[in-house]
């Protein structure tokens, strides 16, 4: 089947702004994964999700971050009054249970100016 | 605090074998990933040791010491499509841990 999907595959935005970075995992995968990655460094973890609710959201950076994944599949993350240090790629991902292979999409290039 | 170590980078020469160090110090320990990632794109699963020794898998191989707190990932007949960076993620209290990834030259 398909892979880990996201959209869009470049956002561009000014400061103060509000934006929405969808992804849509691999079908039946109950896991799913949200992080960031700058250059140079190995993804962040920012929030993941148990079916429909989230699991663990201890690495979202702050109250601006909000992620949603209402029906078990397809999940948003939510960035108000964006800033220009939210600039990075959003990377998501999926796996069929927690704690098993994770498997990444392309990943949303975030740039706030 | 969690931590993971990895070289910054390496280089190598086409054909020959290379080794990725990854020494870890994690809160808690559910197995050690290597994910490969090219400029630009996204992580790609490469292995998986939850238990000590090595797995091997094609060209590459992937080994584990939970003791020692250390993986490392080998890569045998480098070919120029091995450039990339090498990340080391540990799976630790239902999240993985990332290194920061070695980039990894492959020169001819």
């Amino acid at each position: 089947g398909a892979g880990v999907s996201q959209t869009p595959s470049n956002k561009v935005t000014e400061k103060g702004k509000y934006v929405e970075l969808r992804c849509d995992p691999i079908s039946g995968h109950t896991a799913l994964y949200w992080y960031r990655q700058s250059l140079g460094q190995g993804p962040e973890f920012l929030i993941y999700f148990q079916g429909t609710g989230a699991a663990d959201d201890s690495g979202l950076p702050n109250d601006r971050f909000f992620a949603v994944r209402p029906e078990g599949s397809v999940s948003t993350l939510k960035i108000q009054r964006t800033e220009r240090g939210d600039s990075a790629v959003y990377l998501c991902a999926s796996s069929i249970r927690v704690q098993e292979t994770q498997y990444f999409g392309p990943g949303t290039r975030l740039l706030v100016l | 605090g969690q931590n993971i170590d990895q070289p910054t980078e390496m280089t190598a020469t086409e054909g020959a074998i290379v080794q990725i160090n990854c020494t870890y110090q994690t809160s808690g320990f559910n197995g050690l990933f290597w994910y490969q990632q090219h400029a630009g794109e996204a992580p790609t699963f490469l292995s998986y040791n939850v238990l000590d020794g090595l797995e091997e898998k094609g060209r590459f191989s992937s080994f584990l010491s939970r003791s020692k707190g250390y993986s490392y990932l080998l890569l045998k007949e480098l070919q120029m499509k091995d450039s990339a960076s090498y990340l080391c993620a540990v799976n630790s209290n239902y999240q993985l841990i990332w290194g920061a990834g070695t980039k990894l030259i492959i020169k001819p």
